[in-house]
């Protein structure tokens, strides 16, 4: 059974930078056959995708984001992370990690960790 | 980019069927995935593939694609089904799209 488990501070300052880690278990982030995501969802609102990165390194991000995310791997810990630069009230959310079950572009997010709250306050 | 729309809420009494569509252009052109929100709790996968049931995920819950609506189906609803619904497909074959999400009340 794989599992999926966010951590990291659940308080970050104003134009910070936010980071969060997601351990995977029962499973190995160096497989071939599945995408590594980040999704978010603000206090009373919907999901939103924020990036998803391959075995290979490679990763594609939601260009709303611009330039301030960064999502990384290390193999050596079978995990997964995402930094998230100069925060504000509006990157305040529970921050999801999910491994997408397939191939990208057609597969559905068949794990998901159990959300991280991230709160954006001085 | 790709929008999907969903009905805010649905209301349904016990025992009856919840239908929850997910509109977008073409959508029958894509696969659509639907998952299931509790308060507090990440998504749960309930359909994948327009129509297919992860393992696990009870009969009564069924999906279907054509046109420009997906519908995930609830049959006999339970008390236990109250949560919030949303849809999922693939803009291109880069970018996951979420629905607006549709709260099912179980009256």
């Amino acid at each position: 059974q794989v599992k999926l488990q966010e951590s990291g501070p659940g308080l970050v300052k104003p134009l910070q930078t936010l980071s969060l880690t997601c351990t995977v278990s029962g499973g190995s982030i160096s497989s071939t056959l599945y995408y590594w995501s980040w999704i978010r969802q603000s206090p009373g609102r919907g999901l939103e995708w924020l990036g998803y990165i391959y075995h290979t390194g490679g990763t594609f991000n939601n260009l709303s984001l611009k330039s301030r995310i960064t999502i990384s791997l290390d193999t050596s810990k079978n995990q997964f992370s995402l930094k998230l630069t100069s925060v504000t009230a509006a990157d305040t959310a529970v921050y999801f990690c999910a491994r997408v079950g397939g191939t990208a572009g057609n597969s559905p997010f068949d794990y998901w960790g159990q959300g991280a709250l991230v709160t954006v306050s001085s | 980019s790709y929008v999907l729309t969903q009905p805010p809420s649905v209301s349904v009494v016990p025992g009856e069927t919840a239908r929850i569509t997910c509109g977008g252009d073409s959508i029958q052109s894509k696969s659509v995935h639907w998952y299931q929100q509790k308060p507090g709790q990440a998504p749960v996968l309930v359909i994948n593939y327009d129509s297919d049931r992860p393992s696990g995920i009870p009969e009564r819950f069924s999906g279907s694609n054509s046109g420009n609506t997906a519908t995930l189906t609830i049959s006999r609803v339970e008390a236990g089904d109250e949560a919030d619904y949303y849809c999922q497909v693939w803009d291109s074959s880069t970018d996951p799209v979420f629905g607006t999400g549709t709260k099912v009340t179980v009256l």
